[in-house]
């Protein structure tokens, strides 16, 4: 169980280009989810925290413009890249937590996306 | 100062060997604390959590030290597969939302 996709796992785009990720809860509901990035040989590092229903909560240092979040179903959240520039190549992971298990504390991650800017 | 550092290693032992991690963390009320185990381009698998009282899973031992504010993890007879990075990540006192992570140690185990 709790198990998290995301998709695309790899794109490519040219810069000034929008991206799209989905990060999918398959088996459980997930009213919150997380999106981190990870450069590489670097720590993951929380973006934000996306909430359904409602705004996500962004932390310090990110562009809410930049990084647009949308969490409009328990299963479903997506990170959108607008205008994307090479220095937004990174690995980004979604995660979420599931409440109804006996492991509410643990947070299950996506599979990863890497992102590329040319 | 970061919330969690970690040495980036790499540490190369040999099949068998034990090798052990340290992981500092900066807030003295972080409450919660657990390894993740990353491998190359994949995302983070939890490979267990820290107890105060420290606890062993299998070859796995992992340790907290409140005073001195470290975890540890410790890995007995090591495996060819046991070669990935290992992350440390601290959640800060009632927010389980909060995850810091570590930048990781990357441990390479050779036949």
């Amino acid at each position: 169980g709790a198990v998290v996709s995301q998709h695309p796992s790899r794109v490519i785009c040219k810069s000034g280009t929008s991206v799209k990720i989905e990060c999918r809860s398959l088996d459980f509901q997930a009213t919150t989810m997380f999106w981190y990035r990870q450069f590489p040989k670097k720590s993951l590092m929380l973006m934000a925290t996306s909430n359904e229903g409602s705004k996500a909560t962004y932390e310090q240092g990110v562009e809410k413009d930049k990084f647009l979040i949308n969490h409009a179903s328990l299963t479903l959240s997506t990170l959108t890249v607008t205008s994307a520039h090479p220095e937004d190549s990174s690995f980004y992971i979604c995660s979420a937590r599931d409440f109804t298990s006996g492991r509410a504390h643990e947070q299950f991650f996506g599979p990863g996306t890497r992102l590329t800017v040319l | 100062r970061k919330e969690v550092e970690q040495d980036p290693g790499p540490f190369n032992v040999p099949e068998g060997a034990t090798v052990a991690f340290n992981c500092t963390y900066s807030n003295s009320a972080s409450q919660s604390f657990f390894w993740y185990r990353q491998d190359c381009r994949k995302e983070p698998k939890l490979l267990m959590s820290v107890y105060s009282s420290g606890n062993e899973d299998g070859r796995f031992t992992a340790q907290l030290n409140r005073a001195s504010q470290y975890i540890s993890l410790l890995i007995r007879d090591s495996k060819l597969s046991d070669s990935a990075t290992y992350l440390c990540v601290v959640i800060p006192q009632g927010d389980f939302n909060k995850f810091y992570f570590g930048s990781g140690t990357k441990l390479n185990v050779k036949p």
